[in-house]
């Protein structure tokens, strides 16, 4: 089956950690993204890669960074430096690399900070 | 600034009554306006893309219009299985690809 995966559904962190989210597509998307969602607030993205080994800042990077070495694979760690990192984490990717099209997501992971 | 406003923030309907939500946008150029369902706990679901004022799509009970500041999501005789939150969002021309999403109207249909 094609579609975005994402890894893992929850994750538990101690303050002071970094932890990594796994975003995986088989659709062989251009483009793919990394949103994050708090309650009674819209989606806000974070990083967004357009094509392999370049990505761009979106509009809450700081504390955040992510890699694109893979077409399929857009990895996001949440480090230390970001201060309130509890929220659920959302992963899209879109087939066009200047994203006239719709974007399709994961099914996301729950971050809590203990 | 480009800004996307969903009303209302939440509606009640009952079983086969229908209503609209909306979704007002103020952008320098619309390339896009997308549609999506999220329900809870899980990663918002397409439902419909629009590209220029007066074009119309349907899917099922669910009829999405775009004028050239607003779009409608008009449900028709819902069912409780629509119960949801409804996401817009707007891709405008100067933003290199990046949606600008709405807050949500979360739906909730009682039979």
């Amino acid at each position: 089956d094609g579609g975005i995966t994402q890894s893992p559904k929850y994750l538990f962190r101690k303050e002071g950690q970094n932890v990594t989210l796994s975003c995986e597509q088989n659709l062989n998307h251009d483009a793919m993204y990394w949103y994050r969602q708090d309650p009674g607030q819209g989606l806000r993205l974070i990083y967004y890669s357009q094509i392999v080994n370049d990505f761009q800042k979106g509009d809450i990077a700081e504390g955040y960074s992510v890699s694109r070495e893979k077409k399929e694979s857009f990895p996001l760690t949440v480090t230390s430096a970001q201060k309130n990192p509890t929220a659920f984490y959302l992963c899209a990717s879109s087939p066009d690399r200047n994203s006239r099209n719709e974007q399709f997501f994961g099914p996301g992971t729950r971050l809590t900070v203990l | 600034e480009d800004q996307v406003t969903q009303s209302p923030e939440a509606l009640r309907l009952q079983e086969g009554e229908s209503s609209s939500l909306n979704c007002s946008y103020t952008v320098s150029g619309l390339r896009g306006l997308f549609w999506y369902r999220q329900d809870p706990g899980k990663g918002p679901e397409f439902l419909f893309t629009l590209y220029s004022a007066g074009e119309e799509k349907e899917k099922e009970r669910l009829k999405a219009t775009l004028t050239k500041k607003e779009s409608f999501l008009h449900i028709t005789a819902p069912k409780p299985e629509d119960s949801a939150t409804y996401l817009c969002a707007v891709l405008p021309y100067n933003q290199g690809g990046k949606l600008i999403f709405g807050q949500g109207t979360e739906l909730s249909v009682k039979p």
